[in-house]
């Protein structure tokens, strides 16, 4: 079946530490985004790329770095400079920009 | 600014009672406003898109509605499945060639059999 898997579910990582968060699709889109999910709040977009060796930064990317080497892979690394970074990250793709997001399960990052 | 505003933020209901949900938005320009269902723990699910005022769109026990400044969950008869959280999202018109969407922060419904 096609979908967008991310890995790990869970993550705990010590203050001080950068962590990579994997994101892989096997839709054939082009466009993959990564959202960060926190209680109360809306979505807010932390990086997109709407094709392969070209991302943006979204609302939030301060802290955040991201990779596109491959259409179906678009992992996210939070790092130490990330204040907060305790959050469910959510990665997104679509076949268009304007069309609708398809999401991974989610990966929910903890620092200790 | 683009903003979103979604309401109530939790609505509990019984069995078979139905309700509306609401999304208001305010964005420079609408290109579409998406309609997705979260369940605990996982990723969002499409529902709908909605393009234009007074399209409405159904799905089983769900229809949804949009005029010009909001749009409208509706759901019919209710069961506890469809428990979880809806969140509505708006696409400015200066997103299409990005695809940013401006998110809700989402109604929690819990159905009670």
């Amino acid at each position: 079946d096609g979908g967008i898997t991310q890995s790990p579910k869970y993550l705990f990582r010590k203050e001080g530490q950068n962590v990579t968060l994997s994101c892989e699709q096997n839709l054939n889109h082009d466009a993959m985004y990564w959202y960060r999910q926190d209680p109360g709040q809306g979505l807010r977009l932390i990086y997109y790329s709407q094709i392969v060796n070209d991302f943006q930064k979204g609302d939030i990317a301060e802290g955040y770095s991201v990779s596109r080497e491959k259409k179906e892979s678009f992992p996210l690394t939070v790092t130490s400079a990330q204040k907060n970074p305790t959050a469910f990250y959510l990665c997104a793709s679509s076949i268009t920009p304007w069309g609708e997001l398809f999401f991974g399960e989610g990966s929910r990052l903890t620092v200790l | 600014e683009d903003q979103v505003t979604q309401s109530p933020e939790a609505l509990r209901l019984q069995e078979g009672e139905s309700s509306s949900l609401n999304c208001s938005y305010t964005v420079s320009g609408l290109r579409g406003l998406f309609w997705y269902r979260q369940d605990p723990g996982k990723g969002p699910e499409f529902l709908f898109t909605l393009y234009s005022a007074g399209e409405e769109k159904e799905k089983e026990r769900l229809k949804a509605t949009l005029t010009k400044k909001e749009s409208f969950l509706h759901i019919t008869a209710p069961k506890p499945e469809d428990s979880a959280t809806y969140l509505c999202a708006a696409g400015p018109y200066g997103s299409s060639n990005t695809g940013k969407l401006i998110f809700g922060q989402g109604t929690t419904l819990q159905v009670k059999p």
